[in-house]
């Protein structure tokens, strides 16, 4: 079955400490993943794509196909940082439904 | 300005009248999306459109109505609402899927709340 799975469903750390959001995906064909991002009061927009393989608001996130994950790292958090993370999974191979994972929320403690 | 826009941002009803939320997108998008944001449940998936005249049923459609006569337009629709849909609706749309070059990569309404007493 193809599916998302976000293990935590809230994150809470410390400013400064590393953060690491976890992702899992089950797919059995060549999917892209995706990091989207809700802030406070505004409207779910994409963090950053696999495929571009970039740092966004000092966000990584690396492929594992291996392990089928997708985990979403930063160093040092910020106090900006706290939203809410979904990771999302769309396929590569067939015009299919983009699949998302249930969400974690990130908050960061002063 | 390129947008995805939904209407209304908020409204109160009450169970059984029905009710029209309106999504509208100005990118020539083919594929759109419906989804309900509730606390602890995250992002569920209600309907979605591959293209005009192609829908299909997400995770969580019980309930809703969908219609794809137009590119540009992807109305939900609540036939009877009822409390269990008071809810944060989302309407996201995308140049396509199963395609790369950020041509899958969704933009999303401002949202639509919704509440069903």
């Amino acid at each position: 079955a193809q599916r998302v799975t976000q293990p935590e469903k809230l994150l809470s750390v410390f400013k400064g400490a590393p953060v690491e959001l976890k992702c899992n995906y089950s797919y059995s064909g060549s999917p892209e993943l995706f990091w989207y991002v809700q802030y406070s009061r505004q409207r779910l927009q994409l963090l950053l794509r696999h495929i571009s393989r970039e740092s966004i608001k000092g966000f990584t996130a690396d492929l594992n196909k291996g392990e089928t994950s997708f985990h979403l790292k930063k160093p040092f958090a910020q106090e900006e940082d706290s939203a809410m993370y979904y990771c999302a999974l769309s396929p590569l191979s067939s015009a299919s439904k983009i699949i998302f994972g249930s969400g974690t929320r990130l908050s960061i403690r002063p | 300005e390129a947008q995805v826009t939904q209407n209304p941002r908020y409204l109160i009803t009450v169970t059984g009248k029905k009710l029209t939320v309106t999504c509208s997108q100005n990118m020539n998008h083919e594929y759109m999306s419906w989804y309900r944001q509730d606390p602890g449940l995250g992002l569920r998936q209600i309907y979605y459109s591959m293209n005009v005249e192609v829908t299909d049923k997400g995770d969580v459609p019980e309930g809703y109505k969908v219609s794809r006569k137009e590119k540009r337009n992807f109305p939900l629709i609540l036939e009877s609402p009822s409390p269990n849909q008071t809810s944060l609706y989302f309407c996201a749309s995308s140049l396509r899927q199963g395609a790369r070059s950020g041509a899958n990569v969704l933009t999303f309404g401002a949202g639509s709340r919704l509440t069903v007493l």
